[in-house]
C-alpha cells in the first residue's frame, strides 16, 4: 500500500540547467497538487492538475515552470533554466476522487533541489 | 491578510504537558479544517480532519473548529518528546486548500 512517491529526493542542479520532479500518486488517486517550501515558510500552492488536465496552475510562475500528469506515468513538476532561488523542497500531494466538501491530500517525502 | 493566519512559534513544552494549537481563517466558505504533522525535512502527515464545527478526538488529539469566530485549534494531551514537529493547519473549500506557515513545537524530557 504505497503512498505519494517522489524522486528524485534531492536534486543537485547549475543555474541554467532543467531540474524535472516526479510524483507517483497513491494507488486510485486522482488528483496531483504540488506545493514548494523554503525554510521557516509554509507551504505554497503551484498548481492542481487531473489527468491529463491542469486545473488551476495559480500558484506557478509563469515562465520557466510547467506541469503535466499523463494518462500513463508520474506527474512531472518542470523547472527550466533554473536559478538559486528555485532552491527549496517540493512536495506533491495527491487526493481521492471528489466525495462532497473533501479534499483530503496526501503528500509525498519531497524533492530538495538545490542550484549552486 | 493572509486566508490562513497561524503563530510560527517555537512553543517549547515539558514532556506531559498539555498542548494547544491555533489557527485563524478568514474565508466564512471554507467547509474543511485539517492538521499536518511534519517532522524536520520530511513530508508533511495528516493528522486529523474535520467538516464541522466542534471537536474531534483521536487518541491523544483533539481537534476543535468554531465557525462562528473561524478559529481552529489542536490539542495535544500527555505530549511526548516525539511529537516534536511542525504542525501545518489547512482549510478550504473545494479542491481549494489553504494551509498556514505551521507552528513548531518542542517537547523536553
Amino acid at each position: 500500500n504505497a503512498g505519494v512517491m517522489q524522486n528524485p529526493r534531492h536534486l543537485v542542479r547549475r543555474r541554467g540547467q532543467e531540474a524535472r520532479l516526479r510524483c507517483s500518486p497513491v494507488k486510485g488517486h486522482s488528483h496531483v497538487y504540488w506545493y514548494r517550501q523554503l525554510p521557516e515558510e509554509g507551504l505554497k500552492f503551484m498548481v492542481y492538475l487531473q489527468k491529463e488536465n491542469i486545473i488551476d496552475e495559480s500558484g506557478m510562475p509563469k515562465e520557466r515552470f510547467s506541469a503535466e500528469f499523463p494518462k500513463e506515468g508520474p506527474s512531472i513538476l518542470r523547472i527550466q533554466q533554473v536559478v538559486r532561488g528555485d532552491s527549496a523542497a517540493y512536495f506533491c500531494a495527491s487526493s481521492p476522487p471528489e466525495r462532497q466538501g473533501a479534499n483530503t491530500q496526501y503528500f509525498g517525502p519531497g524533492t530538495r533541489l538545490t542550484v549552486l | 491578510q493572509k486566508e490562513v493566519e497561524q503563530d510560527p512559534g517555537p512553543l517549547s513544552v515539558p514532556e506531559g504537558a498539555i498542548v494547544s494549537l491555533n489557527c485563524t481563517y478568514s474565508n466564512s466558505a471554507f467547509q474543511y479544517f485539517m492538521w499536518y504533522r511534519q517532522y524536520s525535512r520530511k513530508g508533511p502527515e495528516l493528522l486529523m480532519y474535520t467538516y464541522s464545527s466542534g471537536n474531534k478526538e483521536d487518541g491523544r488529539f483533539t481537534a476543535q473548529v468554531d465557525k462562528s469566530s473561524k478559529y481552529i485549534s489542536l490539542f495535544i494531551r500527555d505530549s511526548q518528546p516525539s511529537d516534536s514537529a511542525t504542525y501545518l493547519c489547512a482549510s478550504g473549500g473545494g479542491f481549494k486548500t489553504i494551509f498556514g506557515a505551521g507552528t513548531r513545537l518542542f517537547v523536553k524530557a
